[in-house]
């Protein structure tokens, strides 16, 4: 079946650097690539999210790149802020489909 | 702005018991999705609907059903708990026709099972 692989499980960076953050996915008919931030408890949160015909998007510090031919999707975050800590999923879904495979997630923590 | 409504918020159950865990979508969205995501996991897809119709499923138990009814909520019921159903259950919808339309989460069920 469909899989998102997600890596890495656990981020520590200090503030101020980058984080990235890298997923790949099984289903080459997969066409929309969503992010979500989510924190302890909560409901995650659409950050930024990206469709098969780009290869990248940005919004402030933070940009998604695809690359479909390797059937790999990033999640970059520049300087970072103690806020930014969170778990990060990416997901990837598919046309005429309606379900949503999220990755296994990322633990990232913002030293201050 | 309207957001998807979960309830109810927290729900303790002992085994074998059942429980009703209900969805309000944001209005004029069309397609519902569950998820039931354990402690430190990824959300894990169970079932989608699109217009009162299951779309897609996933890896719901047997002992679980879902529906969704006219004014599209959508209700996940779940027989025989067992332990390890406790978790965190998410309800998100989308708008209208679209599959690769962003999901927008509800606050989630946190179902305890004793």
């Amino acid at each position: 079946g469909e899989n998102v692989e997600q890596h890495p499980s656990t981020l520590s960076v200090q503030e101020g650097d980058s984080a990235v953050i890298k997923c790949t996915y099984s289903d080459s008919a997969s066409n929309y690539f969503p992010w979500y931030k989510q924190e302890l408890g909560k409901r995650p949160q659409l950050i930024i999210d990206i469709r098969s015909n780009v290869g990248e998007k940005k919004d402030q510090r933070i940009a998604v790149t695809l690359n479909k031919t390797a059937k790999h999707f990033s999640l970059h975050i520049t300087e970072t802020q103690p806020e930014d800590s969170a778990v990060y999923f990416c997901a990837a879904a598919t046309s005429g489909t309606y379900k949503y495979i999220f990755g296994t997630g990322t633990r990232l923590k913002v030293l201050a | 702005a309207a957001g998807v409504i979960q309830s109810p918020r927290h729900l303790i159950k002992e085994k074998r018991e059942t429980a009703t865990l209900k969805c309000y979508p944001i209005p004029r969205h069309d397609t519902v999705y569950w998820y039931q995501q354990g402690p430190g996991q990824d959300p894990q897809f169970l079932i989608s609907f699109y217009e009162k119709m299951q779309s897609d499923k996933g890896s719901i138990p047997d002992r679980f059903s879902a529906q969704q009814f006219s004014d599209y909520h959508s209700e996940l019921n779940m027989s025989s708990l067992e332990l390890g159903d406790s978790a965190l259950y998410f309800c998100a919808s989308s708008r209208p026709g679209q599959a690769n339309e962003k999901l927008f989460f509800g606050s989630g069920t946190q179902l305890s099972v004793l």
